[in-house]
């Protein structure tokens, strides 16, 4: 069966700096791969999807960027962080037909 | 422009009782459509999807839900809730596997 990790579960990190969040996925290969963020008491917004290794789509212009260095493996980065960026960041993937997706546990950064 | 919209924030059922979870969407055509459910500090779990053909799917956790065409409909319901079943609701459509697009959420309190 598949499963998809999220590390690390809980994060502070002061403003300005670095962030970088990783998803990955076991049970599948050449997996469609999603970051979403949730803001408190808010829906999803979509940031990225890849749809294979180096293929980034970016939803929302922003100071995030996302990577694919392995087929199973996606991460979300910045370089400063800005306080706007706190929230709960959600792993997802589907399969490469397939429409529904399969979220991780989530990530809550909290920049201060 | 395409949209999700779940009119009731907050619902709060007694256990024992019914629920229906109201999701009204505005697409082109008829969209996938699909019910998760996320626990606090949780990912989301698919509840059940709609694809074609019955109208009336049956899903995880004694859920159900019922496309209605003519109204842009997808509501949850369950007969008989559980305390266990207090979560976040959110509602999401989807016409390929790139643009899943997801309602504000509805917070469900259960009462003893």
């Amino acid at each position: 069966s598949q499963t998809i990790h999220q590390w690390p579960a809980t994060l502070v990190q002061p403003v300005g700096s670095p962030l970088s969040l990783e998803c990955t996925v076991e049970g599948t290969s050449n997996p469609n791969l999603y970051w979403y963020r949730q803001a408190a008491g808010r829906g999803l917004q979509l940031l990225f999807y890849s749809v294979g290794i180096g293929q980034i789509s970016s939803e929302v212009p922003q100071n995030l960027s996302a990577s694919r260095p392995q087929d199973r493996q996606f991460i979300l980065s910045s370089k400063k962080l800005l306080l706007s960026d706190s929230g709960f960041y959600l792993c997802a993937w589907s399969g490469t037909s397939r429409v529904e997706q399969y979220f991780g546990p989530g990530t809550r950064l909290t920049v201060t | 422009a395409q949209s999700v919209t779940q009119p009731d924030i907050h619902i709060t059922v007694s256990e024992g009782a019914s629920l229906e979870l109201r999701c009204n969407y505005s697409y082109g055509a008829t969209p996938y459509l699909f019910w998760y459910v996320q626990s606090p500090g949780q990912g989301l779990q698919l509840l059940l999807k709609y694809f074609s053909g019955d109208t009336l799917v049956q899903g995880i956790k004694g859920f159900e839900a019922e496309f209605k065409r003519s109204q842009s409909s997808f509501n949850l319901r369950k007969p008989s809730v559980h305390w266990s079943d207090a979560a976040e609701y959110f509602c999401a459509v989807a016409h390929n596997n790139n643009d899943m697009r997801f309602g504000a959420g509805t917070r469900l309190t259960v009462k003893p």
